[in-house]
């Protein structure tokens, strides 16, 4: 088992520049999130998805999409980066049903610059 | 929005317990308590969880007041590796489409000194 498995880990953009995080598991978990990580701060939830063909937005969904075709990729894509969107970026997955419901496994993160 | 209260940072000696603090006051009846830890760079990892009683496994135990509205996160025998950002965690919501949907403040700072 890789876990979750995030690609990739460094990148730097221009702005107005497009771009996709990739984010893959492979426990089979129906639960994917994005979280993004700013200095000093704690993790904040972009989007999330039950399911295959089933996503929702989190706390700061501006300025990012996503798709879940597979129950195992949940991409994110940056339309248009901003510096604002200058961040630390997590996946996290877990299962959906099961004790605890809310254990989250995560990826070792994508460090994005906007310039 | 269910909230925690957390210290923003502690000490602990190497060797010695770690004991780290949170109220979570607000929390339902039938909602967990969860504590995740961020080390340095490192994507956040679960640690332990509860609901009333407490817990242990092999990475720390979990100490639950009677009226749920604060715990306690022990490390028995802390380590220089245990040196990480503890979340404690109250979901926002129970069941349904927020699972997973876990709202991460900001954490104690643990420091963990030779």
């Amino acid at each position: 088992n890789a876990g979750v498995t995030q690609t990739p880990k460094f990148q730097v953009l221009k702005t107005g520049q497009s771009m996709t995080l990739q984010c893959a598991q492979d426990m089979n978990h129906e639960y994917m999130s994005w979280y993004r990580q700013d200095p000093g701060m704690g993790l904040r939830l972009i989007h999330y998805s039950v399911g295959a063909g089933i996503t929702d937005q989190g706390e700061v969904p501006n300025g990012y999409n996503v798709s879940r075709s597979t129950t195992e990729d949940f991409p994110l894509r940056l339309l248009s980066a901003a510096p604002s969107q200058t961040s630390v970026y997590f996946c996290a997955s877990s299962y959906s049903f099961g004790d605890p419901p809310r254990k989250l496994f995560f990826g070792s993160g994508t460090q994005l610059s906007v310039l | 929005d269910a909230k925690t209260t957390q210290p923003p940072s502690m000490d602990c000696a190497e060797g010695r317990a770690a004991n780290l603090p949170c109220n979570h006051s607000t929390i339902s009846g039938n909602e967990y308590v969860y504590w995740y830890r961020q080390i340095h760079s490192q994507g956040p990892q679960y640690i332990i969880h509860g609901l009333k009683n407490n817990e242990t496994n092999e990475m720390a135990s979990l100490i639950i007041t009677e009226d749920r509205k604060s715990s306690t996160l022990i490390l028995p025998h802390a380590t220089l590796r245990d040196t990480a950002v503890y979340y404690c965690i109250d979901p926002a919501n129970a069941g349904g489409t927020s699972y997973g949907k876990l709202t991460f403040g900001q954490g104690t700072i643990l420091t963990v000194h030779p």
